[in-house]
């Protein structure tokens, strides 16, 4: 057991909708992490708590929006998502010591959009 | 030219196989590196950091080559069990730490 949970583990939407993604770890750590894994493509980094600050890569589309209430829980808010946005959605948690960053993953979200 | 890269394989090998996996990296800040193991339709998990001495868990041997720029990764007596993918993690410190996946190496072990 990793300590890091997702829900839903399965989820199909329509371009309209909106939907949240929740990860929550149980681990004490100090980061946390959303990524996107497409088929055959590297892990892509979309956002990073870390340490109560927000970094996220520029390159995400606003109709992805995260939210870190406190250290243990993190959202993923989804609307007006498009096709090519189904993939597996992993979070992701560390505790962050300078260099040395050992991430641990959740089971991830299968997110198809219709 | 990406910043960590892999060869995709996938890789076929037989049981009781030695097999290899190198992975390049282009950013001279690169601090810290990792292998990870994604087995199909699972999260990627910690199999072993790589230490610039070169380090062993078991049937498997991690090396790094700062001159080069690359990491390798040798698993022995190799199991049915080892199937999966195996993702090259680095960090880089450049002013903040980043973590880069490459898009890892399929490896298939066969009866």
């Amino acid at each position: 057991e990793t300590g890091v949970t997702q829900t839903p583990r399965h989820l199909v939407m329509g371009m309209t909708n909106k939907k949240s993604l929740k990860c929550e770890q149980h681990l004490g750590h100090n980061a946390m992490y959303w990524y996107k894994q497409s088929a055959k493509k590297p892990l892509e980094l979309m956002f990073v708590y870390s340490l109560e600050e927000r970094v996220e890569n520029n390159s995400v589309p606003s109709r992805f929006s995260p939210e870190c209430p406190n250290s243990s829980h993190l959202f993923l808010h989804l609307h007006t998502l498009q096709p090519e946005d189904s993939a597996l959605y992993l979070c992701a948690s560390s505790q962050v010591k300078g260099s040395y960053n050992e991430q641990f993953f959740g089971p991830g979200t299968r997110l198809t959009v219709l | 030219r990406k910043e960590v890269e892999q060869d995709p394989g996938p890789f076929n090998v037989p049981e009781g196989a030695t097999v290899a996996f190198n992975c390049t990296y282009s950013n001279s800040a690169s601090q810290s590196f990792f292998w990870y193991r994604q087995d199909c339709r699972k999260e990627p998990k910690l199999l072993m950091s790589v230490y610039s001495s070169g380090n062993e868990d078991g049937r498997f041997t991690a090396q790094l080559n700062r001159a080069s720029q690359y990491i390798s990764l040798l698993i022995r007596d190799s199991k049915l069990s080892d199937s999966a993918t195996y993702l090259c993690v680095v960090i880089l410190n450049t002013g903040g730490f980043k973590t880069i996946f490459g898009a890892g190496t399929r490896l298939f072990v066969k009866a």
